[in-house]
């Protein structure tokens, strides 16, 4: 099973700032990485799959980046919807898919 | 305009039974692999259990295999999760998830969740 470690657990960030989040894999997942947001109360969002490319109706704010081992959720100016929980998801080798343990980013 | 609604969530005793339902609109069931993902109170996501589109496919995790059994229904839309010899550690939020058109393992559309609460 391919274990996926979020980091750091919680970010502490003003609006207008940016955020970078890190999500490392225990082997390869290639590119099929996916990144999720998750408002409380609510279910999780789609942003990013294959690593890099947005999902639809996401803001250009939201970016990623990496394969392989490491990747990158970059938000480049956080808005007050942004602050939330994000997780990401590999679905290169399955089952099981498999989460990370999630980052909350939180208002500073 | 997609939608994933569930139900058939709700109290019940540990060792008892529970069928959850995703009823899907907006889009060509018929044509997308499904899954159910949970979250228990508090924690993150983990997946429970992915069907292909012809339920050719069925996977699941090891926390579930032998008690839980996903099936559909693609003449009624509808998405199913028949749950035995529930634990007290299957509380959570049970949540269907459409994969993206092609794949299995990403998840773009989401229902609201619905509550299982395993306790005596």
């Amino acid at each position: 099973e391919i274990v996926l470690t979020q980091s750091p657990a919680t970010l502490s960030l003003s609006p207008g700032e940016r955020a970078t989040l890190s999500c490392r894999a225990s082997q390869s997942v290639n590119s099929y990485l996916a990144w999720y947001q998750q408002k409380p109360g609510q279910a999780p969002r789609l942003l990013i799959y294959d690593a890099s490319n947005r999902a639809t109706g996401i803001p250009a704010r939201f970016s990623g980046s990496g394969s392989g081992t490491d990747f990158t959720l970059t938000i480049s100016s956080l808005e007050p919807e942004d602050f939330a929980v994000y997780y990401c998801q590999q679905s290169s080798s399955w089952p099981p898919l498999t989460f990370g343990g999630g980052t909350k980013v939180e208002i500073k | 305009e997609v939608q994933l609604v569930e139900s058939g969530g709700g109290l019940v005793k540990p060792g008892g039974s529970l069928r959850l339902s995703c009823a899907a609109s907006g889009f060509i069931f018929s044509s997308y692999s499904m899954n159910w993902v949970r979250q228990a109170p508090g924690t993150g996501l983990e997946w429970v259990s992915s069907i292909s589109s012809s339920s050719s496919h069925i996977f699941y995790a090891d926390s579930v295999k032998g008690r839980f059994t996903i099936s559909r229904d693609n003449a009624r839309d509808s998405l199913y999760l028949q749950m035995n010899s529930l634990r007290a550690e299957d509380t959570a939020v049970y949540y269907c998830a459409r994969a993206r058109i092609g794949t299995t393992g990403d998840l773009d559309y989401w229902g609201q969740g619905t509550l299982v609460t395993v306790s005596s």
